[in-house]
């Protein structure tokens, strides 16, 4: 199957600093890929759409000043989470779609603020 | 609204079969997947259903009625790294995923 390559796969920053994610298909050119945040026992939760050369499409609630995306190039994606809070510690996972239907996920990363 | 429903956990033996429900409303139908996901890892594929019946892939089966809007996901032969959380979703006509919360299996020896 397609290769999602997320990194890093943690990070502990201090409040207030930023912080960036990266998201790569390998083997194939996305040009769509999602950002999901996942908190303890909960589901997946879907942050922002990202599509290659326009703006992000954000989900109610989520603050596209403070959740920074970034689709360069059809092989990246970039997620930066700027001035991070103790509640954004949670755990990020980019998909890349492959047709209409099969997605792939990225190995998540695990952001801890302090 | 859209709704995806899982049981929240499930305890099987080692060798025996389980068969993890879901049950969903969602605003359009695209199709129902079933991910793997351990313990602080990303969730990996299992199994897409869009029409009506049973998938078989090795040990896993998936199960689809989308007049019921219900699927059910069958393990064979457990083996103690199956246990993970499951998780069901559902693509809407917007070709969204709608994931439920996961079921968390425990499999005992």
């Amino acid at each position: 199957g397609a290769v999602v390559s997320q990194h890093p796969s943690r990070v502990i920053c201090k409040s207030g600093t930023s912080v960036k994610i990266e998201c790569r298909s390998l083997d194939f050119q996305a040009t769509t890929m999602f950002w999901y945040r996942q908190f303890p026992k909960q589901s997946l939760m879907l942050m922002a759409t990202s599509n290659e050369g326009s703006k992000a499409t954000y989900e109610q609630g989520v603050e596209k000043d403070k959740f920074l995306i970034n689709h360069a190039s059809l092989t990246l994606s970039t997620l930066t989470v700027t001035s991070a809070h103790p509640e954004d510690s949670s755990f990020y996972i980019c998909s890349a779609r492959v047709g209409a239907t099969e997605a792939f996920f990225g190995q998540g990363t695990r952001l801890t603020v302090v | 609204g859209q709704n995806i429903d899982q049981p929240t956990e499930m305890t099987a033996t080692e060798g025996a079969i389980v068969q993890i429900n879901c049950t969903y409303q969602t605003s359009g139908f695209n199709g129902l997947f079933w991910y793997q996901q351990h313990a602080g890892e990303a969730p990996t594929f299992l199994s897409y259903n869009v029409l009506d019946g049973l998938e078989e892939k090795g040990r896993f089966s998936s199960f689809l009625s989308r007049s019921k809007g219900y699927s059910y996901l069958l393990l064979k032969e457990l083996q103690m790294k199956d246990s993970a959380s499951y998780l069901c979703a559902v693509m809407d006509s917007n070709y969204q995923l709608i994931w439920g919360a996961g079921t968390k299996l425990i499999i005992k020896p």
